[in-house]
Parts: C-alpha cells; structure tokens; sequence
C-alpha cells in the first residue's frame, strides 16, 4: 500500500491564482482530512470527509474548496491564492471516526507570492 | 473548545539518555483519545503513540511510553534510550466527543546530541 500521497511536493503561486491540491489514499478509508500546517504551529483543520459525496468545514476554510466524489481522492482547491495561504499542506484518513489513528501524507509546500 | 498546550517549545537530550515531554489538554469530555505524532525534517507526521482516555494504563510502543493523569489533564511522553534517529519535532494531538478532527500543541523540538 501507498498509503496516503500527496501531489504536488512543493509548488509557487502568484497572487490571484488557483490551484488544486491533490490526495489520493489506497487504504478504503471513510474519512479523510486537509491540515494546514503555519510556521511553529501546529496542524490546523480545513475541511473534512466522512464518505464519499459528504464534506464539512473545519477550523479554518475560507478560501478552500473541497470535493469528494470517490473513497480514494480529495482534492483540495484553492480559488485566488493569497499571501495568508503560504503554508505547508497536509492530507490524513481514517477508517473510521476519532478515535481512530489519522495517517498523513508527505505534505505540499505551497508559497504564494 | 478543546485546547491542548505544549510548554516547552525545545527540549535536548545527550544520546542513550531519557528525556520527558509535556503535554496538557482542556476538555469537557468524558470519552477521548489522546495521541503524539513525530515530524522529523522530512515533514512527514508518523504517529508514535496512543491512549484511549478510558485506559488507565499507561500506552507503551518500545522505547517511547506516556505518562497520562487523566484527573490533571496531563499527556506527557518519555523517550527512553534516546537514538539520533528521534531527533524532531514532536507534536501531542487530542481527539475526542463528536469531533472528527485532531486538535495540535504547538510542538516541542527534541534535539539528540551526540
């Protein structure tokens, strides 16, 4: 198993543009997660997924869209980058709901200038 | 809200030797979990340990065992036998009620020196 993976590993954004961030995982997992990561903090919530066609707002959304039409992905959209969205990006799953151990991804670096 | 505070944001800790870090959670929550993650420079988040709130023994995976109060709200790790390879930073996590989410400490940077 891959695990969880995560594409792009770094990339750089001019102000105003868009991107998608990708995630992909092989282990059927019903729940899946994007962290954003700030410089000496820790991960903060953005949105989640408890199944395929479900998603909800984390702790910190705007600015991000989400979608999950299959177990496997969950891409995250960022529509007019800005400066505040420099920040290292993070998917985790999970089989299931809390309690369960969340497994991470490598993580995408993204600067926007 | 849940909150979970790390107060010591460097630790160091000469090989071979044990090093203790802190932890400390705010929840009205009777059912929780309770984990500590390790980011090495990679950036890559593996999970080092876990503990069911309603255990009262203490979780172990080797070299790494935690020390949970659950009365003070306290969530420490202890790495024993300290290796080069635990260098990092080291982050405590909570998850618990309804939420779906992990709550982060700040971190703590472990240094191992040689």
């Amino acid at each position: 198993n891959a695990g969880v993976t995560q594409t792009p590993k770094f990339r750089i954004l001019k102000i105003g543009q868009s991107m998608t961030l990708q995630c992909a995982q092989d282990m059927n997992h019903n729940y899946m997660y994007w962290y954003r990561q700030d410089p000496g903090m820790g991960l903060k919530l953005i949105y989640y997924s408890v199944g395929a066609g479900i998603t909800d707002k984390g702790e910190v959304p705007n600015g991000y869209n989400v979608s999950r039409s299959t177990t496997e992905y969950f891409p995250l959209r960022l529509e007019l980058a800005a400066p505040s969205q420099t920040s290292v990006y993070f998917c985790a799953s999970s089989y299931s709901q809390n309690r369960e151990t969340q497994y991470f991804g490598p993580g995408t670096r993204l600067l926007v200038l | 809200a849940q909150t979970v505070t790390q107060s010591q944001p460097e630790m160091s800790v000469q090989e071979a030797e044990t090093v203790t870090l802190s932890c400390t959670y705010d929840t009205s929550e009777s059912d929780y979990y309770l984990f500590w993650y390790k980011q090495p420079p990679s950036r890559q988040m593996i999970l080092v340990i876990r503990q069911e709130a309603y255990k009262q023994q203490n979780a172990t995976e080797n070299r790494f065992s935690v020390n949970f109060q659950k009365a003070a709200k306290s969530f420490s790790l202890k790495i024993s036998d300290s290796q080069l390879g635990d260098a990092a930073m080291y982050f405590c996590a909570y998850s618990g009620g309804s939420n779906y989410k992990l709550t982060f400490g700040k971190g703590t940077l472990l240094t191992v020196n040689p």
